[in-house]
């Protein structure tokens, strides 16, 4: 069953405390994404990577870290910098940067 | 700046009518423009994409319009259903890279 995946699909966290969401896709993809998604506001773009090893910030990378050590994985870490992490994120990929992008199924983050 | 507006912000309509969506976009230089559909909880699925000699695409119940000139494009919903309900989202891309530029998004909930 080919598609990308996130996990979990719910998440709370104490303020203060650092985060990983899950990201995977067996699409053999070389782009992958991440955006937040809030009330009232569009997807923004908080880091992509465009092939393992590499990767840059989006438009609201602050308080955030990724990694992409392997093609199929991104995951994505909110650290305690994030002042408003409470959001749902959303994990995509794509062929190339230049092509549809196919989205996971979310996550919402709960920061208590 | 890059921007882009869609009208009705919501809209209600009974199951079985039609309905167009209007998504206004000031982006340069324009590559492409993509309509998503996001259900509740879910992430974004794409429904169409145009490019700039596109005038109309379709998928099933979905049109898709596009003016390049006035910067306009639609999406038209015929014989809606109860599964319509969602928000549908405009996103067109920018430049070289195509950055996605994205929009707020029409909530349409379609009743019985």
């Amino acid at each position: 069953d080919g598609g990308i995946t996130q996990s979990p699909k719910y998440l709370f966290r104490k303020e203060g405390q650092n985060v990983t969401l899950s990201c995977e896709q067996n699409l053999n993809h070389d782009a992958m994404y991440w955006y937040r998604q809030d009330p009232g506001q569009g997807l923004r773009l908080i880091y992509y990577s465009q092939i393992v090893n590499d990767f840059q910030k989006g438009d609201i990378a602050e308080g955030y870290s990724v990694s992409r050590e392997k093609k199929e994985s991104f995951p994505l870490t909110v650290t305690s910098a994030q002042k408003n992490p409470t959001a749902f994120y959303l994990c995509a990929s794509s062929i190339d940067h230049y092509n549809e992008q196919f989205f996971g199924p979310g996550t919402r983050l709960t920061v208590l | 700046k890059n921007q882009v507006e869609q009208s009705p912000q919501s809209l209600i309509i009974l199951e079985g009518k039609n309905c167009t969506l209007q998504c206004n976009y000031t982006v340069s230089p324009f590559s492409n423009l993509r309509w998503y559909k996001q259900d509740t909880g879910r992430g974004p699925v794409s429904l169409t994409i145009m490019t700039f000699s596109e005038n109309t695409k379709s998928n099933g119940r979905y049109t898709a319009t596009l003016d390049a000139d006035t910067k306009q494009s639609s999406l038209h919903i015929t014989a809606s259903q109860l599964s319509d309900s969602a928000s549908y989202i405009c996103s067109p891309g920018a430049g070289n890279n195509r950055k996605l530029i994205w929009g707020l998004g029409t909530s349409l909930a379609v009743n019985p």
